[in-house]
């Protein structure tokens, strides 16, 4: 099925551990993003990619890293996990020519618990 | 300074009855977008509505329509007819802009709605 795939779905890693959240997605979207979701915060914007080989920083980017080697996959690394990184996170991906109008559409999301 | 402001953490609403869902937003930019979400206990998020700033009409999809009150800047939910199926988290979300590279979703941080039997 066409959409936004996210792996995994689980994680729980230990703090100082790094690990790489991964995301496709197969309806040739040029934009594509990472939100994390803390409970009482909605969704945070941590980075984003307008195409292959571009990425910029979202409202809460420190101890993440991203690259976009290809259209298709946006993955998420973490470098130095730490339990304040304990959220849920979700990769989105957007068709988006110029205007507003495009909404996202989401991954499932990834628990990931820092201990 | 706030861009999307739900000011209902929860609401309760009786099965079959309609419900709003407040959201406000502050932008300077005169083309933008704004979204609803539906969030379940599963954790998916749903796309349910989208408003242009363009848009002359208030948008609707089936029970779904969209208060766009554009001078006061608000764009409230509206579900008529409520279902048990409709409890769960709403996010209204805005994006600003016409450049390509201004295309990320500012959320609000959401209102929890539980229908009652």
């Amino acid at each position: 099925n066409a959409g936004v795939t996210q792996t995994p779905k689980f994680q729980v890693l230990k703090t100082g551990q790094s690990m790489t959240l991964q995301c496709a997605q197969d309806m040739n979207h040029e934009y594509m993003s990472w939100y994390r979701q803390d409970p009482g915060m909605g969704l945070r914007l941590i980075h984003y990619s307008v195409g292959a080989g571009i990425t910029d920083q979202g409202e809460v980017p420190n101890g993440y890293n991203v690259s976009r080697s290809t259209t298709e996959d946006f993955p998420l690394r973490l470098l130095s996990a730490a339990p304040s990184q304990t959220s849920v996170y979700f990769c989105a991906s957007s068709y988006s020519p110029d205007g507003p109008n495009y909404g996202y559409t989401f991954g499932s999301g990834t628990r990931l618990t820092v201990v | 300074a706030q861009k999307i402001t739900q000011t209902q953490p929860g609401m309760f609403v009786q099965e079959k009855e309609a419900v709003t869902l407040d959201c406000t937003y502050d932008t300077s930019d005169p083309s933008y977008g704004l979204f609803w979400y539906k969030q379940p206990s599963s954790g998916e998020m749903i796309f349910l509505i989208y408003q242009g700033s363009y848009d002359q009409q208030n948008a609707t999809e089936g029970r779904y329509s969209l208060n766009f009150q554009k001078a006061r800047k608000s764009a409230n939910l509206v579900i008529s007819a409520s279902q048990l199926g409709d409890s769960a988290m709403y996010f209204c979300a805005m994006r600003e802009g016409q450049r390509r590279s201004q295309g990320n979703l500012i959320f609000g941080k959401g209102t929890k709605l539980s229908v009652k039997p």
